[in-house]
């Protein structure tokens, strides 16, 4: 099973809004609305900021949001803060043999 | 609080074993599916394994499969992955994560992974 792909790096400047896209195939991503997002921080555990495609869990500022369209999803930072300065990735239930596949990975620098 | 908490990572040489426990607090360890994850050093995230809330479930990556053993102890809120046959490219950080299901017909690892633990270092080195 083949990593998602996504952007290395997305950049933006404090109140800018950016989207990252995360592909797939029609095995896994454009199967299951079950794509979730997570970001990371440096010598950090990684945090969940969204499941089911668009569902964002409480305590997530509503400044992040997630879509999907065949088999791409998208996560998008709206207002960024220099506190969104992180890595950030998706995850897809790819079916069959239970198998989640994970993004590549994009780290997002607030400029 | 919901808290996981990795313990057993180290140093091993090639072809050696090593044991990682997760300990579950917080929550009814029994209702829930786990999973491992990996992240090797500066590397993106490598689902590893998958085991449903009565172990009735499990599932590996192809990376592990064959090496690797993933337990659970309900009665001890604990989860553990047997890692044997290790190999230099099984250097990461592993994670443990709770598999959350949303209701209805949920995969073996759950829709999504929350929360994570703080993860244990493995490296495999001569």
């Amino acid at each position: 099973q083949s990593a998602l792909t996504q952007p290395a790096s997305v950049s933006g400047s404090p109140g800018q809004s950016i989207t990252i896209s995360c592909t797939g195939t029609s095995s896994d991503v454009g199967s299951y609305n079950l794509v979730s997002w997570y970001q990371q921080h440096p010598g950090k555990a990684p945090k969940l900021m969204i499941y089911e495609v668009s569902k964002r869990p409480s305590g997530v500022s509503n400044r992040f949001s997630g879509s999907k369209s065949g088999n791409t999803a998208s996560l998008t930072i709206s207002g960024l803060q220099a506190e969104d300065e992180a890595d950030y990735y998706c995850c897809s239930y790819a079916g069959s043999r239970g198998v989640y596949v994970f993004g590549t990975g994009t780290k997002v620098t607030v400029l | 609080e919901v808290q996981l908490v990795e313990s057993g990572g180290g140093l091993v040489k090639p072809g050696g074993s090593l044991r990682l426990s997760c300990a579950a607090s917080g929550f009814t360890f029994s209702s829930y599916s786990m999973n491992w994850v990996r992240q090797a050093p500066g590397k993106g995230l490598e689902w590893v394994s998958s085991i449903s809330s009565s172990s009735s479930y499990i599932y590996y990556a192809d990376s592990v499969k064959g090496r690797f053993t993933i337990s659970r102890d309900n009665a001890k809120n604990s989860l553990y992955l047997q890692m044997n046959s290790l190999r230099a490219e099984d250097t990461a950080v592993y994670y443990c994560a709770r598999g959350y299901c949303s209701g209805g017909s949920c995969p073996p690892g759950g829709n999504w992974f929350d929360p994570w633990g703080q993860g244990t270092l493995v490296t495999v080195s001569s």
